[in-house]
């Protein structure tokens, strides 16, 4: 079953605009995580916050967690064609499944960069 | 490039067979993960082993096993399949929180 919700489902930018994902998820984590996927392709790692961070930066990519309202944002800045693909959220937990660490993700959103 | 390696990369076959995917962890990599993505159920988690054992099972169907080498190679297999296992399946291997994930095999049962 999914854990949660990405919002929006599509979103469509001007190349050099930013964009904003929304993630939330139902139970405690560990930890949450994005990933990218190119059109039917495997999926990319992009960034990694601790249920104990706020805030994490990478490059573009700024994401923030509120453990208290379970969700999370993934903000891309300065977007490029090349940034054209769906973006996952995943989470790790909950925090009583200590050494389980499969991922469950979110619905996904996709995100096509307008050159 | 994540370093994962699965195949085949596409695989047809019939309704009722069995196959079997592959998958080769990065080096040094002790988890093996197998995510099934499909149209109407998203992805989802599947099964992980860790060090030749299974370690977490998620919604893997009776007619799907898994294992894992002592090579640390896995594979998956799936058998009596039906039309609705068409999906892509990832495999992913982690030595800590970041999972990285095999380019996957499409599936298709016709």
């Amino acid at each position: 079953s999914q854990q949660g919700e990405e919002d929006p489902q599509a979103l469509s930018i001007q190349e050099g605009e930013n964009a904003t994902m929304n993630c939330s998820y139902k139970t405690s984590i560990n930890n949450l995580q994005w990933y990218r996927q190119n059109s039917g392709r495997g999926l990319v790692h992009l960034i990694l916050i601790r249920s104990n961070e706020r805030e994490k930066h990478s490059g573009r990519l700024r994401v923030t967690l509120d453990t208290s309202k379970k969700s999370s944002s993934l903000l891309i800045t300065a977007s490029r064609a090349a940034d054209t693909a769906s973006y996952f959220c995943a989470t790790v937990g909950p925090i009583s499944n200590f050494g389980n660490e499969k991922l469950t993700f979110g619905t996904g959103t996709r995100l096509t960069i307008i050159p | 490039d994540s370093g994962v390696t699965q195949t085949p990369k596409h695989l047809i076959t019939a309704t009722g067979q069995r196959v079997t995917l592959r998958c080769s962890p990065r080096s040094g990599d002790l988890s093996v993960y197998w995510y099934q993505q499909s149209l109407d159920q998203g992805l989802q988690f599947l099964i992980q082993y860790y060090n030749g054992e299974e370690r977490a099972k998620g919604n893997i169907l009776e007619r799907f096993s898994a294992q894992q080498f002592p090579d640390l190679h896995s594979e998956l297999n799936l058998s009596s399949l039906e039309l609705g296992d068409s999906a892509l399946y990832f495999c992913a291997s982690s030595a800590s929180d970041t999972q990285y994930f095999g380019p996957g095999t499409r599936l298709t049962v016709l």
